[in-house]
This record gives structure tokens, sequence and C-alpha cells, in this order.
């Protein structure tokens, strides 16, 4: 089976505070993605890569940036980290169309 | 844009019940569609895909046709139990390995 696992489950931090969250895959994956999950919202496309080093903007990347020095890991950072960032992220890899996602990490930014 | 647009929730059923949760997409090529579920405390796991149209996927008693007549993939289990508790969301795919545009989900609560 696919294995995504990410770092936290849950994190709390402060403002203006930098933060990192880290998601590794086992299958070998080329591609993966970093989403925020808001009630009402869905899943909302922060950044995704499709090889190691190679990035792109998703939907809301404003505010994250991302880094991905291996295959396997996909690391996401939040520079300086505002209330509005609360929220549940999830990450995912996929092959031959259909993504498997982490666990989530539930961070609340006081 | 590309997006997907599903009935909102939340939805409450008593077990053994009909489900149906309705998903219509709006895209500029011709998406693979998908439904994933969430089960409390985890993330999501893919239930169901279809890859071109009058595709029908099932799994676990869900199914849903991809009908692109009407840009429609709706879910649908025939007698839900307690453990289908869970909220369900609708994506699609223009591209393989790129990003899913996932919808707002729907809360499914089944009683017993």
């Amino acid at each position: 089976d696919v294995k995504v696992t990410q770092s936290s489950r849950y994190l709390v931090k402060r403002t203006g505070e930098k933060v990192f969250l880290e998601c590794v895959q086992d299958m070998d994956h080329e591609n993966m993605f970093w989403y925020r999950q808001d009630p009402g919202l869905g899943l909302r496309l922060i950044y995704f890569s499709y090889d190691v080093k190679m990035k792109e903007k998703g939907d809301i990347p404003e505010g994250y940036s991302v880094s991905r020095e291996k295959k396997e890991r996909f690391s996401l950072i939040l520079e300086s980290a505002s209330t509005n960032q609360t929220s549940m992220y999830l990450c995912a890899s996929s092959s031959r169309g259909s993504q498997f996602f982490g666990p989530g990490t539930r961070l609340t930014v006081l | 844009g590309d997006s997907v647009t599903q009935m909102e929730g939340p939805v409450t059923l008593s077990e053994e019940a009909f489900l149906t949760i309705n998903c219509t997409y709006t895209a500029t090529g011709y998406p693979s569609l998908f439904w994933y579920v969430q089960y409390p405390g985890e993330g999501l796991q893919l239930l169901l895909k279809a890859t071109k149209a009058d595709d029908k996927g099932s799994n676990k008693g869900f199914e849903a046709t991809y009908r692109k007549e009407t840009t429609s993939f709706h879910l649908e289990k025939g007698s839900v139990q307690v453990s289908d508790s869970a909220v369900y969301f609708c994506a699609l795919s223009l591209l393989n390995d790129y990003k899913l545009s996932f919808g707002a989900g729907t809360t499914v609560t089944v009683r017993a």
C-alpha cells in the first residue's frame, strides 16, 4: 500500500514564526502536492512538484514556499506564520492520475 | 476555469437508506472524475474514479457514472451503514498526475 506520512498531526505556532511541514511518500511517485482544507471551501492547492527541485504554484501560494530536495520528501514552509494560515494541511503524492493523501496536519497559529 | 460543484450538506440518513450526492463539473477539456472520502480524523482516500464518458466507477457499494451530456458524476449507494459516515469530495483532473480541483465536500451522517 502507498504510504504518505506527515511529520505532525497537530501543531501550534505563534504569529511570525517560521513553520516547516514535512511530507514523505514511500512509493517512488514523481508528483507531490500540498493542499489546505477549510470548512466550506474543500481542498485548495498551495503548491505541487513534478520532480526533484521542480515546483509550481497552485491556486493559493501566497505566504507559502516549498522544497523538494529528494524524490520522497516534499516540505511546505510558512516563512512568517499568520493567524489566517490556521488550517488543516494535507500532503498527497500521485501516480497514474490517482492521488494518495497523508493523514493531515492541523496547524493553529496564535 | 475548471471547477466542481457538489450538493451542500450536511446529509443525515438512517441505516439502509439510499444515498445520492450530486456533483457537476465545468471543464475546458475532457476530465477524469473522482470521488474521495474522508473519515473522521483521517486523510482523504480515493473511493472511485472514471476517466471517460459513460464509465462507471464502483467501490464498497458506491457507484458513480460519468455523464458527459449533463456534466455530472453523482455518487450513489443503495444501502448505507453507520460506517459510511464521512465527508465526501468530488474532484476532477484534466491531466493525469497533475492537480485535482475539489468540490467543497458533503458531510454525511448515518444513524443506526
